[in-house]
C-alpha cells in the first residue's frame, strides 16, 4: 500500500513537505508519481522520480516551485512544495508505477493527503 | 503539453455497453492507460497499456487504441461501474504525464 501524510493548512507563499510510504512490494524497482486533484476539478499529474539515481521529471506548473524526492532505505517518496499559492489547494496522491519507466502505469495509489492554501 | 480529450459524461442503463473515447493526435503510437475514480475510494487501474487488464478487473472492461482515439469499453454495465474515469499517457516529447479531463459515467 501507499500512504501519504504531511498535508495541512499553510498561508500563500508558504512551503510544506508530503511524505509517502510505500510496502508489500520492492521500493526501488518502482518509479514513482505525485498526481494531485483539486476541488471539483480532474486528476493533475505533479512529478516523476526515477526508481534510482536522481531522474525527475515535473508538470509545467510545478517547474521550479516543487521538488521530489525518495529515500529507497526508508521506503518514502516525497513533495517538497515551496511558494504555494491558493490554486495549490488539492488532495495529493502518491502513485507507485508497474516499473522504472515513466510510461509505466500507476498501478497502486495511495488515499492521498490534502493541502490547504488559505491566508 | 500532450492533449487528451473525453467527453465529460456517458450515460447507460444497466447491462448495456459504455464506450468512453480519449482523442489525442496520433496516440495510436501511445501506450494508454486508464483509471476509475468513486468518491472516498482509491484510484483504480482498470486498463493498461491499451487493453490490459489488470489482476482482479472484471473482463467486462476492456481497452483499444486506433488511430486519433483510444475506448475503454465496459460491457454489461453495473451500477458499481458508476464512477469518474480518466485515460492517461507518457509524452515523450515533453516528459510528462497527460490525463484526459475525466468522465463521469452514469449508471441510468
Amino acid at each position: 500500500q501507499m500512504v501519504e501524510s504531511g498535508g495541512g493548512v499553510v498561508r500563500p507563499g508558504g512551503s510544506l513537505r508530503l511524505s509517502c510510504e510505500g510496502s508489500g512490494f520492492k521500493f526501488e524497482d518502482h518509479a514513482m508519481h505525485w498526481v494531485r486533484q483539486r476541488p471539483g476539478k480532474g486528476l493533475e499529474w505533479v512529478s516523476f522520480v526515477a526508481g534510482v539515481g536522481t531522474l525527475t521529471y515535473y508538470g509545467d506548473s510545478f517547474k521550479g516551485r516543487f521538488t521530489v524526492s525518495r529515500d529507497n532505505t526508508k521506503n518514502s517518496l516525497y513533495l517538497q512544495m515551496n511558494n504555494l499559492g491558493i490554486e495549490d489547494t488539492a488532495l495529493y496522491h502518491c502513485a507507485k508505477a508497474q516499473g522504472w519507466n515513466p510510461s509505466a502505469a500507476f498501478d497502486l495509489w495511495g488515499r492521498g493527503t490534502l493541502v490547504t492554501v488559505s491566508s | 503539453s500532450y492533449i487528451l480529450t473525453q467527453p465529460p459524461s456517458v450515460s447507460v442503463a444497466p447491462g448495456q455497453t459504455a464506450r468512453i473515447s480519449c482523442g489525442g493526435k496520433d496516440i495510436e503510437g501511445r501506450s494508454v492507460h486508464w483509471f476509475q475514480l468513486k468518491p472516498g475510494q482509491l484510484p483504480l487501474l482498470v486498463i493498461s497499456h491499451d487493453s490490459d487488464r489488470p489482476s482482479g478487473i472484471p473482463e467486462r472492461f476492456s481497452g483499444s487504441n486506433s488511430g486519433n482515439t483510444a475506448t475503454l469499453t465496459i460491457s454489461r454495465v453495473e451500477a458499481a461501474d458508476e464512477a469518474d474515469y480518466y485515460c492517461q499517457v507518457w509524452d515523450t516529447t515533453s516528459d510528462q504525464v497527460a490525463f484526459g479531463g475525466g468522465t463521469k459515467l452514469t449508471v441510468l
